[in-house]
Parts: structure tokens; sequence; C-alpha cells
């Protein structure tokens, strides 16, 4: 069964207090997994898309890794707006018996950062 | 601006009502989705749509109902077959006939049953 696992579940940081978020992921052919950013009581935010293990993409304070089996979300220097739910996604491969490529979302990393 | 708009941002139920959420799209893209969210668990896919007049069911259709008349516009209906409705409603989009495989998501409604 595919299924995507989220960790930690909430993390708090002081300012500028780099750190990591995890999402491990089991998934027969990945097609393509994706971060978005959750405010509370609003739509999630894209922010990347990853598609092959080894490829690393950046955003102002914010650097999403991709391995065969996880995804990584590095927080370098985090500011009190950064503070929100971060949400991780895959897309199985329809090769692979994915249903029409639909989305397998974690439960999300709830970060807070402290002034 | 190009985006997605769901209406109501609230939504209040009586027990036994239907009620029906709107999702817009005006990014010209092809697929749509519907998610239910509940606190603590991750984004439930209710239905989704490849093309015009044509949908499928998610993991959690049971209790709902969708249309797809127009390319922009995908309404859900909660029915009072829906056992426990209150939740953070999400429609979203993407362009698949482009090759795009990233979904885009619309402002939210939040459905409470009374």
């Amino acid at each position: 069964e595919d299924q995507v696992t989220q960790s930690p579940e909430a993390l708090r940081l002081q300012e500028g207090e780099s750190s990591s978020l995890n999402c491990s992921y089991t998934v027969s052919g990945l097609r393509g997994l994706f971060w978005y950013r959750q405010d509370p009581g609003k739509g999630p935010e894209f922010l990347f898309t990853l598609y092959s293990a080894g490829e690393e993409k950046e955003k102002e304070r914010l650097k999403a890794t991709l391995t065969k089996k996880e995804s990584f979300l590095h927080i370098t220097a985090p500011k009190p707006e950064d503070s929100a739910t971060y949400l991780c996604a895959v897309q199985a491969s329809i090769d692979y018996g994915g249903s029409q490529g639909n989305l397998i979302f974690g439960k999300g990393t709830k970060l807070s950062v402290k002034p | 601006d190009g985006g997605i708009t769901q209406s109501p941002k609230y939504l209040f139920r009586k027990e036994g009502q239907n009620v029906t959420l709107s999702c817009e799209q005006n990014l010209n893209h092809d697929a749509m989705y519907w998610y239910r969210q509940d606190p603590g668990q991750g984004l439930r896919l209710i239905y989704y749509s490849q093309i015009v007049n044509d949908f499928q069911k998610g993991d959690i259709a049971e209790g709902y109902s969708v249309s797809r008349e127009k390319k922009e516009s995908f309404p859900l209906t909660v029915t009072s077959a829906q056992k426990n409705p209150t939740a953070f409603y999400l429609c979203a989009s993407t362009n698949r006939l482009a090759g795009g495989d990233t979904q885009y998501f619309g402002p939210g409604t939040r459905l409470t049953v009374l």
C-alpha cells in the first residue's frame, strides 16, 4: 500500500535555528514528490516538486531533497513567518498501478518559529 | 489574476440537509479534485474529474456527489448520507493535458454541522 509518513508531527525552533523535516514514503513507482505549506484556515500553497533521487530545489530559506525512500525539507535560519504546517505528498506512477496519478498526503509537520 | 475560488468560506448545515460547496478556477486546468481535511489527518480524496462530464470516486466518496458540466466549475454536494461532514474542504486543479502534475489549491470551505 502506498504510504507517506512525516516526522516530527510538530517542531519548535528559535529564530535562526536551522533544522529539517522528514517525509518517508513507500510507493510502487514514484512519479513525483510534492511539498506544500499550509497556514491555519487556508489552502495549501505549493512549494516544490521533486521527480528523481538526488534532485534538490531551493526557495529562500527552504531546500528540498529527495532520495529513493525519503525527502527532507531543510529550513535554514528560519524566521517567525516560516511558522506553518508543511505537507508532503507523493504521486505514484500510473505504470505501477497509481490511480490516475492522484496524490497521497502525509499528515504534515507543524512548525513553530519563536522570535 | 488566475486562481481557484471556493465559496462560501464558512458553511453551517443542519442535520438532514444537503449543502453544495462551490469551486471555480480560471487557470484553464482540465483536472479538478475535492479533498477533505480533518485535524491530525492527511488530506483525503473525495472525488476527482479529468475532463468535463466525467468524474471518479476517490477514497471517501460515500455521502458526497459532484458534477462537472463546465471546465471551470466542480461543485461538491454534501448529502445527508454523510454521517460526519464537519471538516475543512479543499478544491484543487491541475493542467494534466499539458503534462502538469502539480495540484494547486483553493482557500477552502469550513463546513460545520449544527
